[in-house]
């Protein structure tokens, strides 16, 4: 079936990175945008940016151009999201999610299951 | 950058009531690229309603959304005991993509 899997919860110090990845199967990889959203404990859905099916071009929120870095592997069917310069704040649940395809604007019709960050000392 | 503003934040209503609730865009969605997502606790936002009043697969017919421009309306005709959890609005027409702060339907 048409899913999304993410990698595993993770905790990282402050100043650190972490780079969380999202496995699509049951469609056509490469015709798809793919996007990661991130919701923090009890607050509301953040669009953190966008990578288009050929994986050379990514949109990203305001807030995280300077430390946000999303990249796809085709031949893995997988999406990384990389976040740097980690602070308390970035403490959430991060989702990966479908987007629109090559010809058709989409809504975010797939989701992946989240991944939990924290981030602590 | 197009801001949604939800409302209510919190609806009380009964099973059975019909619930409404209104996503308000700060500039006019093109394209009516508006959609709906409902969100249960510890579970992934699930896509209810795209293109402002498409229904997406699966999803019940007493959910439906209305609206254009900078006004958008998701109704719950007949609210069940699983329709009581969290429902947020999106623009994803082009960057930046946003979401509204979410409503929650809670049980009277």
């Amino acid at each position: 079936q048409v899913q999304l899997v993410q990698s595993g919860a993770e905790v990282q110090k402050p100043g650190a990175s972490v780079k969380l990845s999202c496995q699509a199967s049951g469609y056509t990889f490469n015709i798809y945008y793919m996007h990661w959203v991130r919701q923090a404990p009890g607050q509301g859905l953040e669009w953190m940016g966008g990578i288009n099916p050929g994986g050379d071009t990514t949109s990203y929120a305001q807030k995280f151009q300077a430390r946000l870095t999303l990249t796809r592997d085709t031949s893995r069917s997988t999406v990384y999201m990389e976040l740097s310069s980690l602070t308390s704040d970035d403490t959430s649940v991060y989702y990966c999610a479908r987007g629109s395809s090559v010809t058709t604007r989409r809504a975010f019709d797939i989701w992946g299951q989240g991944t939990m960050v924290t981030v602590s000392s | 950058e197009i801001v949604l503003t939800q409302s209510p934040g919190t609806l009380s209503l009964s099973p059975g009531e019909r619930a409404t609730l209104s996503c308000r865009a700060s500039q006019s969605v093109s394209g009516s690229y508006l959609a709906w997502y409902q969100q249960k606790p510890g579970q992934a936002p699930r896509l209810l309603i795209s293109g402002a009043s498409s229904r997406a697969t699966g999803i019940p017919d007493r959910f439906s959304g209305s609206g254009s421009g900078t006004d958008f309306t998701l109704t719950i005709s007949r609210l069940e005991p699983e329709d009581f959890v969290v429902y947020y609005c999106q623009y994803y027409g082009s960057s930046p993509l946003t979401f509204g702060g979410g409503s929650k339907v809670e049980i009277k």
